[in-house]
């Protein structure tokens, strides 16, 4: 059974950074891809990208080039995505989604999710 | 941008009633949709994966249909379960993009 474990809450100041992780347990790491969704309070999903484990390949939606980072840690299982020069409508809760499929060089079936991490930026 | 547009944004409807989604993609997306189904409180769920396909474990009351820029969500009878908010995805095309979702009440 694949289970995704996220960092906890954050609140950040405008102008900082954040770094939101999210394990994964339950099934070879490095075969699945990684995504990022990202909710506004009272909004829709938005992507914000996609990270192969198995060879630190991205793909970035062009909404948060610049100032989203994404890495892995294979030894810890650990996926992080880094989100610098922080604004107010970047609050949002943070998902990350496994790929359903193992070794698809592309996003495309998001499942499953993990729970979540709001991330709350405020001055 | 493939801009997703759903409709309606919200619909309340009776236990047993039949419910129907629309997703209408400003490009053709082939059949490279999918949906979920995202309840409060928890994480968004794969339903309906290449527009048409259920995903395992999902009640077969769930189905999808389209292709090209038109597609549909059709919960066949609507159960107390249901409720949450559903989304099309699509991922032809990067970035990848949702629609508004469809928030349904009982």
């Amino acid at each position: 059974q694949v289970q995704l474990v996220q960092s906890g809450p954050e609140v950040k100041k405008p102008g900082a950074s954040v770094k939101v992780s999210c394990k994964a347990s339950g099934d070879t790491f490095t075969n699945y891809g990684i995504n990022w969704v990202r909710q506004a309070p009272g909004q829709g999903l938005e992507w914000v990208g996609w990270i192969s484990p198995y060879n630190g390949k991205t793909k970035y939606s062009q909404s948060f080039q610049g100032r989203v980072t994404m890495t892995t840690d294979t030894s810890t299982t650990t996926t992080y995505l880094e989100v610098r020069s922080l604004r107010s409508d970047d609050t949002a809760v943070y998902f990350c989604a496994r790929e359903r499929d193992p070794y698809y060089d592309n996003p495309h079936y998001f499942d499953p999710w993990g729970p979540g991490t709001l991330v709350t930026v405020s001055s | 941008d493939i801009q997703m547009t759903q409709a309606p944004s919200s619909l309340s409807a009776s236990e047993g009633d039949r419910v129907t989604i629309t997703c209408q993609a400003s490009q053709d997306i082939t059949t490279w949709l999918n949906w979920y189904q995202h309840k409060p409180g928890k994480p968004p769920k794969l339903v309906i994966y290449d527009a048409s396909k259920l995903e395992k474990g999902v009640p077969s009351r769930f189905s999808g249909s389209g292709s090209g820029t038109d597609f549909t969500f059709t919960i066949s009878s609507l159960q107390p379960e249901d409720i949450g908010t559903y989304y099309c995805h699509q991922y032809d095309t990067l970035p990848l993009t949702f629609g508004g979702g469809t928030k349904v009440e009982i």
